[in-house]
Protein backbone atom coordinates (compact mmCIF):
# COMPACT_ATOMS: atom_id res chain seq x y z
CA UNK A 1 0.00 0.00 0.00
CA UNK A 2 1.09 3.48 -0.90
CA UNK A 3 1.59 5.57 2.14
CA UNK A 4 3.26 8.21 4.09
CA UNK A 5 4.66 6.49 7.93
CA UNK A 6 5.42 9.32 10.62
CA UNK A 7 6.13 7.96 13.92
CA UNK A 8 5.83 8.80 16.57
CA UNK A 9 2.21 9.82 16.35
CA UNK A 10 1.58 11.71 19.94
CA UNK A 11 4.18 12.97 21.53
CA UNK A 12 4.60 14.65 25.21
CA UNK A 13 7.63 15.96 25.97
CA UNK A 14 9.70 19.17 27.65
CA UNK A 15 11.31 22.21 27.07
CA UNK A 16 15.01 21.62 25.28
CA UNK A 17 14.84 18.18 24.74
CA UNK A 18 15.88 17.46 21.90
CA UNK A 19 13.37 15.02 19.71
CA UNK A 20 13.44 13.40 16.28
CA UNK A 21 10.06 12.64 14.19
CA UNK A 22 10.76 10.14 11.74
CA UNK A 23 8.78 10.28 7.64
CA UNK A 24 9.18 7.76 5.38
CA UNK A 25 7.10 6.70 1.96
CA UNK A 26 7.23 3.90 -0.31
CA UNK A 27 6.34 5.72 -3.41
CA UNK A 28 9.76 6.66 -4.40
CA UNK A 29 9.18 10.29 -4.64
CA UNK A 30 11.81 12.89 -5.01
CA UNK A 31 10.07 15.30 -3.04
CA UNK A 32 9.07 15.32 0.75
CA UNK A 33 8.17 18.01 3.05
CA UNK A 34 6.84 18.84 6.41
CA UNK A 35 4.19 21.39 7.51
CA UNK A 36 3.24 22.23 11.05
CA UNK A 37 -0.92 22.99 11.37
CA UNK A 38 -2.14 25.86 14.39
CA UNK A 39 -5.67 26.54 14.74
CA UNK A 40 -6.76 29.95 12.51
CA UNK A 41 -3.76 29.35 10.64
CA UNK A 42 -4.17 26.13 8.26
CA UNK A 43 -0.75 24.13 7.50
CA UNK A 44 2.44 26.11 6.97
CA UNK A 45 5.21 24.88 5.60
CA UNK A 46 8.59 24.25 7.79
CA UNK A 47 10.98 22.66 5.14
CA UNK A 48 11.54 20.60 2.10
CA UNK A 49 13.80 18.14 -0.06
CA UNK A 50 13.32 18.23 -3.66
CA UNK A 51 15.80 14.89 -3.65
CA UNK A 52 18.48 13.00 -1.45
CA UNK A 53 20.97 16.01 0.09
CA UNK A 54 18.51 18.78 -1.59
CA UNK A 55 16.65 20.41 1.25
CA UNK A 56 15.41 24.18 1.66
CA UNK A 57 13.27 26.51 4.30
CA UNK A 58 9.93 26.64 3.49
CA UNK A 59 8.13 29.71 5.53
CA UNK A 60 8.96 28.90 9.61
CA UNK A 61 11.72 26.69 9.61
CA UNK A 62 12.81 28.56 12.86
CA UNK A 63 14.39 26.21 15.38
CA UNK A 64 13.60 23.27 13.33
CA UNK A 65 16.28 20.93 11.42
CA UNK A 66 15.81 18.11 8.64
CA UNK A 67 18.17 15.91 6.76
CA UNK A 68 17.92 13.85 3.51
CA UNK A 69 20.42 11.11 3.32
CA UNK A 70 17.52 8.53 1.69
CA UNK A 71 15.04 9.36 -0.77
CA UNK A 72 12.18 7.02 1.22
CA UNK A 73 13.06 9.46 4.50
CA UNK A 74 12.97 12.99 5.98
CA UNK A 75 13.14 13.29 9.59
CA UNK A 76 12.42 16.62 11.42
CA UNK A 77 14.82 17.32 14.34
CA UNK A 78 14.08 19.75 16.83
CA UNK A 79 17.19 20.33 18.85
CA UNK A 80 15.57 22.37 21.80
CA UNK A 81 12.08 22.78 21.44
CA UNK A 82 10.26 25.19 23.20
CA UNK A 83 6.47 25.32 23.96
CA UNK A 84 5.65 27.91 20.87
CA UNK A 85 6.44 24.23 18.68
CA UNK A 86 3.67 22.62 20.46
CA UNK A 87 1.61 21.71 17.16
CA UNK A 88 0.13 19.41 14.29
CA UNK A 89 2.72 18.06 12.38
CA UNK A 90 2.58 16.88 8.55
CA UNK A 91 5.33 15.40 6.47
CA UNK A 92 3.78 14.99 2.65
CA UNK A 93 5.37 13.86 -0.48
CA UNK A 94 5.04 14.10 -3.96
CA UNK A 95 6.64 12.77 -7.20
CA UNK A 96 8.18 15.73 -9.53
CA UNK A 97 7.00 13.98 -12.79
CA UNK A 98 4.61 16.30 -14.41
CA UNK A 99 1.31 15.89 -14.63
CA UNK A 100 1.75 13.43 -11.84
CA UNK A 101 3.10 14.91 -9.02
CA UNK A 102 0.79 17.93 -8.29
CA UNK A 103 -0.71 15.73 -6.14
CA UNK A 104 0.97 15.72 -2.22
CA UNK A 105 0.18 12.49 0.12
CA UNK A 106 0.01 13.21 3.29
CA UNK A 107 1.38 11.40 6.45
CA UNK A 108 -1.13 10.44 9.37
CA UNK A 109 0.07 13.43 12.05
CA UNK A 110 2.06 14.05 14.61
CA UNK A 111 1.27 15.64 17.66
CA UNK A 112 3.43 17.46 19.80
CA UNK A 113 3.40 18.89 22.89
CA UNK A 114 6.42 20.62 24.82
CA UNK A 115 5.86 21.50 28.59
CA UNK B 1 3.51 35.08 -2.04
CA UNK B 2 0.23 33.60 -1.96
CA UNK B 3 -2.47 34.13 0.26
CA UNK B 4 -5.60 31.63 0.48
CA UNK B 5 -8.64 33.03 2.27
CA UNK B 6 -11.55 30.99 3.99
CA UNK B 7 -14.05 33.52 5.23
CA UNK B 8 -16.44 31.23 6.58
CA UNK B 9 -14.78 29.87 9.74
CA UNK B 10 -17.68 26.81 10.49
CA UNK B 11 -20.75 25.57 8.83
CA UNK B 12 -23.62 23.61 9.65
CA UNK B 13 -25.82 21.71 6.95
CA UNK B 14 -28.33 19.00 7.41
CA UNK B 15 -27.84 15.09 5.67
CA UNK B 16 -29.27 14.90 2.80
CA UNK B 17 -28.51 19.04 2.03
CA UNK B 18 -25.89 20.85 0.05
CA UNK B 19 -23.40 23.66 1.22
CA UNK B 20 -21.29 25.27 -0.33
CA UNK B 21 -17.45 26.61 0.98
CA UNK B 22 -15.68 29.42 -0.54
CA UNK B 23 -12.10 29.97 -1.23
CA UNK B 24 -10.00 32.81 -2.85
CA UNK B 25 -6.77 33.43 -3.52
CA UNK B 26 -3.92 36.23 -4.54
CA UNK B 27 -1.60 35.24 -7.22
CA UNK B 28 -0.08 37.19 -10.14
CA UNK B 29 0.84 33.51 -11.56
CA UNK B 30 -1.43 32.62 -14.77
CA UNK B 31 -0.78 28.78 -14.57
CA UNK B 32 -1.64 27.15 -10.95
CA UNK B 33 -3.40 24.54 -9.00
CA UNK B 34 -5.65 24.38 -6.35
CA UNK B 35 -7.04 21.77 -4.44
CA UNK B 36 -9.82 20.86 -1.42
CA UNK B 37 -8.69 18.60 1.36
CA UNK B 38 -10.62 17.64 4.60
CA UNK B 39 -9.08 17.03 7.76
CA UNK B 40 -12.04 14.08 9.53
CA UNK B 41 -11.61 14.05 13.55
CA UNK B 42 -9.11 11.78 12.11
CA UNK B 43 -6.69 14.36 11.63
CA UNK B 44 -5.51 12.81 8.29
CA UNK B 45 -5.15 14.82 5.32
CA UNK B 46 -7.42 13.51 2.21
CA UNK B 47 -7.65 15.31 -0.95
CA UNK B 48 -10.75 15.71 -2.21
CA UNK B 49 -10.71 17.72 -5.48
CA UNK B 50 -8.12 19.29 -7.86
CA UNK B 51 -8.66 21.73 -10.25
CA UNK B 52 -5.82 23.06 -13.12
CA UNK B 53 -5.90 26.46 -13.73
CA UNK B 54 -5.58 26.41 -17.44
CA UNK B 55 -8.94 23.91 -17.55
CA UNK B 56 -12.19 25.77 -18.09
CA UNK B 57 -14.29 22.78 -16.98
CA UNK B 58 -14.59 22.53 -13.55
CA UNK B 59 -13.84 19.48 -11.59
CA UNK B 60 -15.90 16.95 -10.22
CA UNK B 61 -15.53 13.80 -7.81
CA UNK B 62 -18.84 12.41 -6.96
CA UNK B 63 -20.47 14.50 -4.65
CA UNK B 64 -17.82 17.15 -4.65
CA UNK B 65 -18.01 19.65 -7.05
CA UNK B 66 -15.65 22.76 -7.66
CA UNK B 67 -16.98 26.27 -9.17
CA UNK B 68 -13.82 27.79 -10.55
CA UNK B 69 -13.65 31.43 -11.42
CA UNK B 70 -10.23 32.44 -12.33
CA UNK B 71 -10.93 35.93 -12.61
CA UNK B 72 -12.59 36.47 -9.49
CA UNK B 73 -10.00 34.45 -8.19
CA UNK B 74 -12.31 32.01 -6.27
CA UNK B 75 -12.71 28.61 -5.81
CA UNK B 76 -15.92 27.12 -4.02
CA UNK B 77 -16.58 23.78 -3.35
CA UNK B 78 -19.56 22.30 -3.20
CA UNK B 79 -20.86 19.36 -0.83
CA UNK B 80 -24.07 17.65 -2.69
CA UNK B 81 -26.30 15.17 -0.51
CA UNK B 82 -24.48 15.71 2.26
CA UNK B 83 -23.50 12.98 4.66
CA UNK B 84 -22.88 12.03 8.31
CA UNK B 85 -18.81 11.08 7.24
CA UNK B 86 -18.86 14.78 5.65
CA UNK B 87 -18.32 16.20 8.99
CA UNK B 88 -15.04 17.40 8.71
CA UNK B 89 -12.64 20.51 8.41
CA UNK B 90 -11.98 21.35 4.48
CA UNK B 91 -9.18 22.85 3.69
CA UNK B 92 -8.58 24.96 0.48
CA UNK B 93 -4.75 25.00 -0.64
CA UNK B 94 -2.67 26.39 -3.91
CA UNK B 95 0.35 25.83 -5.79
CA UNK B 96 2.06 27.51 -8.44
CA UNK B 97 2.98 25.63 -11.47
CA UNK B 98 5.85 23.92 -10.38
CA UNK B 99 9.00 24.86 -11.69
CA UNK B 100 12.30 24.77 -10.29
CA UNK B 101 12.50 24.09 -6.53
CA UNK B 102 8.68 25.47 -5.60
CA UNK B 103 6.31 22.97 -5.06
CA UNK B 104 4.84 24.20 -1.76
CA UNK B 105 0.91 24.25 -0.78
CA UNK B 106 -0.36 27.40 1.00
CA UNK B 107 -3.30 26.46 2.60
CA UNK B 108 -6.71 29.03 4.03
CA UNK B 109 -6.51 28.84 7.48
CA UNK B 110 -10.19 26.34 7.14
CA UNK B 111 -13.71 25.38 7.52
CA UNK B 112 -15.40 23.17 10.23
CA UNK B 113 -18.39 21.57 7.93
CA UNK B 114 -20.76 20.03 10.33
CA UNK B 115 -23.40 17.42 9.01
CA UNK B 116 -26.14 17.38 11.42
CA UNK B 117 -28.94 13.71 11.34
Amino acid sequence: EAQVTQNPRYLITVTGKKLTVTCSQNMNHEYMSWYRQDPGLGLRQIYYSMNVEVTDKGDVPEGYKVSRKEKRNFPLILESPSPNQTSLYFCASSSTIRDRGETQYFGPGTRLLVL
Amino acid sequence: AQTVTQSQPEMSVQEAETVTLSCTYDTSESNYYLFWYKQPPSRQMILVIRQEAYKQQNATENRFSVNFQKAAKSFSLKISDSQLGDTAMYFCAFMKERRRNDYKLSFGAGTTVTVRA
